[in-house]
């Protein structure tokens, strides 16, 4: 079975700022696909970024981009210029697909505040 | 709108009741997945469908159950409903191998606000 750690329950930064939100997870499996959710407090569940286990390139998208370790099995997330929209709960997920479905593991969430 | 409908949006009940929560997955999805998340908490994975069939099983309590219709819709029922299970419920739908999940990850639907008095 996977398991996601995310060892932040909650970080602050200070807005136009750089973070990094951390997570670890643990499997067995080579092929299989990351994910970074955003969770405002509307509660939707709104995909951040991706990474394919495959891709030694760590993914970008704008201001946001990840620093994939597969050895280290370690997938952090940097927001770079931070807005004050980007506040809400993170979540670091893992899926693996097989043949009935795609499975998706979910770390416990990083809050992350944007201070003005 | 995501493609995957839940109903209804918000639900207020008392301690030891039933419900049920609904889901219709994004067109073309065979697999529905369901998701409690408690109040700050992370994500639970509860149970999967696919086709009709009952596939993965999470931490999902004996008082709950799902099932999945011939129509690929999924309903999740809550039976003698406790303070604790106040929650947001979450359903999501997937295809197996589809090039979408590869890139999106699984598709949410908005979730139920379930709150119990």
């Amino acid at each position: 079975a996977q398991t996601v750690t995310q060892s932040q329950p909650e970080m602050s930064v200070q807005e136009a700022e750089t973070v990094t939100l951390s997570c670890t997870y643990d499997t067995s499996e080579n092929n299989y696909y990351l994910f970074w959710y955003k969770q405002p407090p509307s509660r939707q569940m709104i995909l951040v970024i991706r990474q394919e286990a495959y891709k030694q390139q760590n993914a970008t998208e704008n201001r946001f981009s990840v620093n994939f370790q597969k050895a280290a099995k370690s997938f952090s997330l940097k927001i770079s210029d931070s807005q004050l929209g980007d506040t809400a709960m993170y979540f670091c997920a893992f899926m693996k697909q097989y043949n009935a479905g795609n499975m998706l593991t979910f770390g416990g969430g990083t809050r992350l505040m944007v201070k003005p | 709108d995501s493609g995957v409908t839940q109903t209804p949006k918000h639900l207020i009940t008392a301690t030891g009741q039933r419900v049920t929560l609904r889901c219709s997955p994004r067109s073309g999805d065979l697999s529905v997945y369901w998701y409690q998340q408690s109040l700050d908490q992370g994500l639970q994975f509860l149970i999967q469908y696919y086709n009709g069939e009952e596939r993965a099983k999470g931490n999902i309590l004996e008082r709950f159950s799902a099932q999945q219709f011939p129509d690929l819709h999924s309903e999740l029922n809550l039976s003698s409903l406790e303070l604790g299970d106040s929650a947001l419920y979450f359903c999501a739908s997937s295809s197996p191998l589809s090039t979408w999940d590869r890139l999106y990850g699984y598709t949410f639907g908005s979730g139920t606000r379930l709150t119990v008095v």
